[in-house]
């Protein structure tokens, strides 16, 4: 069974920083695509990042460019999100997500889903 | 405020149809692909659709989604209780070059 279990959600001070990790197991995650999306109390889906299978390719949403960066550990079935500068509005459900993209095609989905890791950005 | 536009809430009784719309523009729906996602209260999404039309494995054929110009449409026939859920949709944007998704819109089964 195709399975993303993501850590590291917890209670981080405003400024602080924190480093999410999620597990693959049950598919081929070296060939996969990943993504980490976000959802904040009561909204909608927020996409954050995106990571090639071999991460060649490496895209972020505008806002948040510079204070979250993506990696992956292909030998450990392991993607990472790495989230600095942090502030009340990143208090949010984070997911790992794994899919497809075709950029020239503007074919983008997510067909794998974790569970969520919850962060929350108080003093 | 999010690229796609969704209703924020609709509603049908059971058995009936409904259609949820998603609004973007030229640089997103109009020249991509759309998918659809159900997610269930307190649980992650799910991927229901793919590329405009495609359903995912073992989702049952009352969902079936379309696409015209900048908007997708998202219909569920013989609505049932356990559809009730909110729904996302998603595309990727070829100007901003991000994933975008809609508002989502909350399907209560009355």
């Amino acid at each position: 069974e195709e399975q993303l279990l993501e850590s590291g959600g917890g209670l981080v001070r405003p400024g602080g920083s924190l480093r999410l990790s999620c597990a693959a197991s049950g598919f081929t995650f070296r060939s996969y695509a990943m993504n980490w999306v976000r959802q904040a109390p009561g909204k909608g889906l927020q996409w954050i990042s995106h990571i090639s299978s071999s991460s060649t390719n490496i895209y972020y949403a505008d806002s948040l460019k510079g204070r979250f960066t993506i990696s992956r550990d292909n030998a450990k079935n392991s993607l990472f999100l790495e989230m600095n500068s942090l502030t009340d509005e990143d208090t949010a459900v984070y997911y790992c997500a794994g899919g497809y993209l075709d950029v020239w095609r503007g074919n983008w989905y997510l067909d794998i889903w974790g569970r969520g890791t919850l962060v929350s950005v108080s003093s | 405020q999010s690229v796609l536009t969704q209703p924020p809430s609709v509603s049908a009784a059971p058995g009936q149809r409904v259609t949820i719309s998603c609004s973007g523009g030229t640089s997103n729906i109009g020249n991509t692909y759309v998918s659809w996602y159900q997610q269930l209260p307190g649980t992650a999404p799910k991927l229901l659709i793919y590329e405009n039309n495609k359903r995912v494995s073992g989702i049952p054929d009352r969902f079936s989604g379309s696409k015209s110009g900048t908007s997708a449409t998202l219909v569920i026939t013989g609505l049932q209780t356990g559809d009730e859920a909110d729904y996302h949709c998603e595309t990727w944007d070829t100007s901003l070059n991000t994933g975008v998704f809609g508002g989502g819109t909350k399907l209560t089964v009355l």
